[in-house]
């Protein structure tokens, strides 16, 4: 099976960078995505990292390493807008076809 | 361009009752898939499906039920609702072959049972 670890809360001001990690464990691997979610609303696709390294993508980068099962969603120059919740997520199922996500870092800016 | 649309946004049962929530997606996305959604648990897989005439139970399927019987639909069917199914449902779809396995998701169904 699938399970990943992510700090359940993290509060910034507006202006800093804040880093989001995500421990997961699982059987066969096919990278880890990140989505945001928004108070009522649906979640939507942030980044994916099927490698190792650094992913970016304007204000928001994401980094993998899968020798130690580990990523982090970094986030820049923070805006208020950018209070949200945070999920990161495996593939998993039959051949990794299905998406796994972890409970969710909710990130709270203050100005 | 619709995307996926869920229907209805709200809905509320009483115990015993039954339900489908309606989901379609215009994308032509081979891979269809259903999860809950509750405070502090994150999204978990209910059910999934790859492609017509195949599903795949998830991470939480019992008392519910999927069938896929064209592309663009994919229902979820409660036949006896329970008060702990009380929570927010997302219908969510992917392309298959996409590099990042990107997933859009609906609006989300969301569900009392009293």
């Amino acid at each position: 099976g699938q399970s990943l670890e992510q700090p359940s809360e993290v509060t910034a001001v507006e202006g800093a960078i804040v880093q989001i990690n995500c421990t997961y464990q699982t059987s066969g691997f096919y990278g880890l995505s990140w989505y945001q979610q928004h108070d009522g609303g649906a979640p939507t696709f942030l980044s994916y990292n099927g490698l190792d390294g650094l992913e970016e993508t304007g204000r928001f980068s994401s980094f993998l390493s899968r020798s130690d099962s580990y990523g982090y969603l970094l986030l820049q120059e923070l805006q208020m807008k950018d209070s949200a919740s945070y999920f990161c997520a495996v593939r998993g199922g039959q051949a990794g076809t299905a998406l796994i996500f972890g409970k969710g870092t909710t990130l709270s800016v203050s100005s | 361009n619709a995307g996926v649309t869920q229907t209805p946004k709200f809905q509320v049962l009483k115990t015993g009752q039954s339900m489908t929530l309606q989901c379609a997606q215009d994308m032509n996305h081979e891979y269809m898939s259903w999860y809950r959604q509750d405070p502090g648990m994150g999204l978990r897989l209910i059910h999934y499906s790859v492609g017509a005439g195949i599903t795949d139970q998830g991470e939480v399927p019992n008392g519910y039920n999927v069938s896929r019987s064209t592309t663009e639909d994919f229902p979820l069917r409660l036949l006896s609702a329970a008060p702990s199914q009380t929570s927010v449902y997302f219908c969510a779809s992917s392309l298959t072959g996409s590099p990042t396995g990107e997933l859009f998701f609906g609006e989300g169904s969301r569900l009392t049972v009293l």
